[in-house]
């Protein structure tokens, strides 16, 4: 069965820096797309970015997210990881990592990581 | 970053039909690009409904088809149930087939 498993909620203070994960299982992680999704609180999806594990400098991110977030990704622990160096209020949101399938859709999404941020 | 725009709600009654468009640009849908649904039932995690315009996997009934044409597509659903009730996004690759953009949501009410 195809899983992503997520790191729990967690909570800081603005300027505080954050990583969070993202572990696949029961397919090969290295040969499919990851990509991470926010969801602000009662609000839709939006695209952040994503990685090729296989090869972990091949990323792409959405423009309004660029600079703002890193992801990265371990191909030899199935793990992949977006971070912040500096959270602000405006990042708290449910966070989503999902595999993206070579047609382009996201075929199984992660159980979601919450994030908040307030001091 | 373009989105895709979805009406934010549509409303029926049980029985009916609804359908929820999803218009894009010549950077995403009119590139010829599949367009992929979502659905999000309240306080869930989103699924994947209907990819490549107007598949369904397996877990999907028939009530629930897509078209896409030029740079829109759309979302039809038939005999509405009380459990359609959910958050419906449509998805699509803006530029490049790894890059993706969401529509803004539409939110179906059951009557």
């Amino acid at each position: 069965e195809v899983q992503l498993v997520q790191s729990g909620a967690e909570v800081r203070e603005p300027g505080e820096s954050l990583k969070i994960s993202c572990k696949g299982s029961g397919f090969t992680f290295s040969i499919y797309w990851i990509a991470w999704v926010r969801q602000k609180p009662g609000k839709g999806l939006e695209w952040m970015g994503i990685i090729y594990p296989g090869a972990s400098d091949t990323t792409t991110y959405s423009p309004s997210f660029q600079g703002q977030v890193t992801i990265s990704a371990d191909k030899s622990i199935s793990t992949a990881y977006l971070q912040w160096n500096s959270l602000k209020a405006s990042d708290t949101a449910m966070y989503f990592c999902v595999r993206h399938h070579g047609g382009g859709h996201f075929d199984s999404w992660g159980q979601g990581t919450l994030v908040t941020v307030s001091s | 970053q373009s989105m895709l725009t979805q009406p934010p709600s549509v409303s029926g009654a049980p029985g009916q039909r609804v359908t929820i468009s999803c218009t894009g640009s010549s950077s995403n849908i009119g590139a010829g690009y599949d367009v992929h649904w979502y659905r999000q039932l309240p306080g869930t995690v989103p699924r994947l409904l209907i990819y490549a315009n107007n598949n369904r996997p397996s877990w999907v009934p028939d009530r629930f088809s897509a078209s896409k044409s030029g740079t829109s597509a759309s979302l039809a659903i038939t005999g509405l149930q009380a459990e359609d009730e959910a958050d419906y996004y449509c998805q699509s690759s803006e530029s490049s087939l790894r890059a993706s953009v969401f529509g803004g949501g539409t939110k179906l009410t059951v009557l």
